[in-house]
């Protein structure tokens, strides 16, 4: 069974300090994707990850794929308040291309 | 830009009826997916479509259906709305190997 781990669920941090996400997943990826979403908002995409190996970097967040340990990680460099928002991962993949995402991890940065 | 249009921001409706939820998207693209979104159990699919007439179940079908009669149009169908379908909807679509574009959400309350 498919199992898409996404730690932590909650994360309260300081202005100015660094921080990584973890998306976890049980079988072979394809994709896998990161999105963020304010209250009461829709879902934002933030990053694409098409191969092992990929990197993004938007600004203060850079998204990581390593499909061998079967992981991505989203890192936030010196965070600021406007990144205060849940950030979810999407898994895609597997033999009849899954799409599952994490439970999200609610950021609060607090000045 | 990229548009996906869900026709309600909040609909309110009554055990047993049948309700529809409608998305429109402005992309021209093969791909579009249903989703509820419940606190403490995340992002759920419940139905995806990768073409015209063309209709997969995702992890939740139970008591919904779907309509996809033109490529910009994905309807969610709730035959005989229950208590225990309250809750956010959103619609998404994409291309082949391209994040997902949210619609605003649908907020259902069925009493």
């Amino acid at each position: 069974e498919l199992k898409v781990e996404q730690n932590p669920l909650f994360l309260s941090m300081q202005e100015g300090k660094n921080y990584t996400i973890y998306c976890n997943y049980s079988t072979t990826s394809d994709r896998l994707y990161w999105y963020r979403q304010d209250p009461g908002k829709s879902l934002e995409s933030l990053f694409v990850l098409l191969s092992n190996g990929a990197v993004k970097q938007e600004g203060r967040l850079m998204a990581s794929l390593d499909t061998k340990a079967r992981l991505s990680t989203l890192h936030i460099t010196a965070a600021v308040h406007d990144l205060s928002a849940t950030y979810f991962c999407l898994y895609s993949g597997g033999s009849n291309y899954k799409l599952t995402f994490g439970k999200g991890t609610l950021l609060t940065v607090n000045p | 830009d990229v548009k996906v249009t869900q026709s309600s921001r909040y609909l309110v409706k009554r055990t047993g009826e049948k309700v529809f939820l409608e998305c429109v998207q402005d992309m021209d693209h093969e791909n579009m997916f249903w989703y509820r979104q419940d606190p403490g159990l995340g992002l759920r699919l419940i139905y995806f479509s990768y073409d015209v007439k063309m209709k997969e179940k995702g992890d939740i079908p139970e008591g919904y259906s779907v309509s996809r009669e033109k490529k910009e149009r994905f309807s969610l169908i709730l035959e005989s709305a229950s208590t225990n379908q309250t809750s956010m909807y959103l619609c998404a679509g994409s291309g082949s190997n391209q994040p997902q574009h949210f619609g605003d959400g649908t907020r259902l309350s069925i009493l």
